[in-house]
């Protein structure tokens, strides 16, 4: 279904830990994105990469952070500096950084902090 | 910053109406406006995209138009079924940031029947 996948499904945490949302792509993708959805908020977008080795904020990165050392992974790491760390998470990824390509979406992770 | 409007929020259709969904945006350099369509939960899909240089797309029942003048562009949904009902994103893209793309903030439509 797409080639793209998100583990866990679901996650809860304890407040103050970090944790890291994992998203692997086989799709031979370039670029890969995070959003967060919030209930009525549509898809906020927290950090995208374009090319292995390079990511740029998205309107939502601060408490995040991620890396991109392979083409196929790009894990987002939720930091304890972000206030409001609760909600679903999705990772997305087209054929190439610039153009007009379709994103897919993997399943999401529905993250709980407590 | 850049921004996606879209309206309605919600929206109730009987079953072979028609349904029509709005959305604004911010920044004259989008040129990629595509439309997700997101069932409970499920992932988002594409449903139909536009690019800049056209001002209408038709794909059976789904139809986008675009007016880059006034910067909006519409999703047009025709003789609608109950298995439509889903929550609707549209998106326009990022001038300086390849394909990442500024998302409304939904609207969610049911169809009764």
């Amino acid at each position: 279904d797409g080639g793209i996948t998100q583990s866990p499904k679901y996650l809860f945490r304890k407040e103050g830990q970090n944790v890291t949302l994992s998203c692997e792509q086989n799709l031979n993708h370039d670029a890969m994105y995070w959003y967060r959805q919030d209930p009525g908020q549509g898809l906020r977008l927290i950090y995208y990469s374009q090319i292995v080795n390079d990511f740029q904020k998205g309107d939502i990165a601060e408490g995040y952070s991620v890396s991109r050392e392979k083409k196929e992974s790009f894990p987002l790491t939720v930091t304890s500096a972000q206030k409001n760390p609760t909600a679903f998470y999705l990772c997305a990824s087209s054929i190439a950084a610039t153009g007009f390509y379709e994103q897919y979406f993997g399943p999401g992770t529905r993250l709980t902090v407590t | 910053g850049e921004n996606v409007e879209q309206h309605p929020s919600t929206l109730s259709v009987q079953e072979g109406d028609s349904a029509v969904i709005k959305c604004t945006y911010s920044d004259s350099a989008s040129n990629y406006f595509p439309w997700y369509k997101q069932e409970l939960g499920k992932r988002p899909q594409l449903i139909i995209d536009i690019r800049s240089n056209v001002g209408e797309k038709k794909d059976q029942r789904i139809a986008v138009t675009l007016n880059k003048t006034a910067k909006h562009f519409s999703l047009h949904i025709t003789e609608t079924q109950p298995e439509d009902s889903a929550v609707y994103f549209c998106a326009a893209s990022i001038e300086q940031a390849g394909t990442a793309l500024i998302f409304g903030k939904g609207t969610t439509l049911s169809v009764s029947s």
